[in-house]
């Protein structure tokens, strides 16, 4: 099925640790973004990137590294996991113009002990 | 920068209710509206869409209406479901496709 992969969909990790949370997408998108769901916050963007080799920092980077090597895929890297980090983390994706919206993934539930 | 704020939740209501949830935003030029849904469990999905003023968006019995000079972009439904149950969010576009969300709010809604 067409549309926003994302892996795991729970995560449990231990403060220090690091690990990557998985994005993919088949739908040839340019853009593609991460963001974290935090209670009464809303969405909160932490990276982005407008095509392959091109990403830049949201309103949260801190904590967190990306790279986009090819179209499809946009992970995201926590070097070493702090109890802050414990939120729902979504990746969307969208084409590079136009006012068309965004698809999102089902999200990955992450916590930090 | 671009800002979004919506009315805060929860919101309940009975089936069959009025719906409006307010909606407004503070941004440079014009920026593209957008309202999203999030089902328990599951990511956002994309509800309805305006992307300049006086446009109305509609999707599933739900509307909003662009309102440049209030700078508004309220959801309403006129008779909601218990299915209707969810968060919204409302959002806005300026530029580099980044999206700037609202709170979020939580409907509920009775049997």
């Amino acid at each position: 099925n067409a549309g926003v992969t994302q892996t795991p969909k729970f995560q449990v990790l231990k403060t220090g640790q690091s690990m990557t949370l998985q994005c993919a997408q088949d739908m040839n998108h340019e853009y593609m973004s991460w963001y974290r769901q935090d209670p009464g916050m809303g969405l909160r963007l932490i990276h982005y990137s407008v095509g392959a080799g091109i990403t830049d920092q949201g309103e949260v980077p801190n904590g967190y590294n990306v790279s986009r090597s090819t179209t499809e895929d946009f992970p995201l890297r926590l070097l070493s996991a702090a109890p802050s980090q414990t939120s729902v983390y979504f990746c969307a994706s969208g084409q590079g113009q136009g006012n068309y919206g965004y698809t999102f993934g089902s999200g990955t539930r992450l916590t930090v002990v | 920068g671009d800002s979004v704020t919506q009315m805060e939740g929860p919101v309940t209501l009975s089936e069959e209710a009025f719906l409006t949830i307010n909606c407004t935003y503070t941004a440079t030029g014009y920026p593209s509206l957008f309202w999203y849904v999030q089902y328990p469990g599951e990511g956002l999905q994309l509800l309805l869409k305006a992307t300049k003023a006086d446009d109305k968006g509609s999707n599933k019995g739900f509307e909003a209406t662009y309102r440049k000079e209030t700078t508004s972009f309220h959801l309403e439904k006129g008779s909601v479901q218990v299915s209707d149950s969810a968060v919204y969010f409302c959002a806005l576009q300026q530029g580099a496709q980044k999206l700037v969300f609202g709170q979020g709010t939580r409907l509920t809604i009775n049997p």
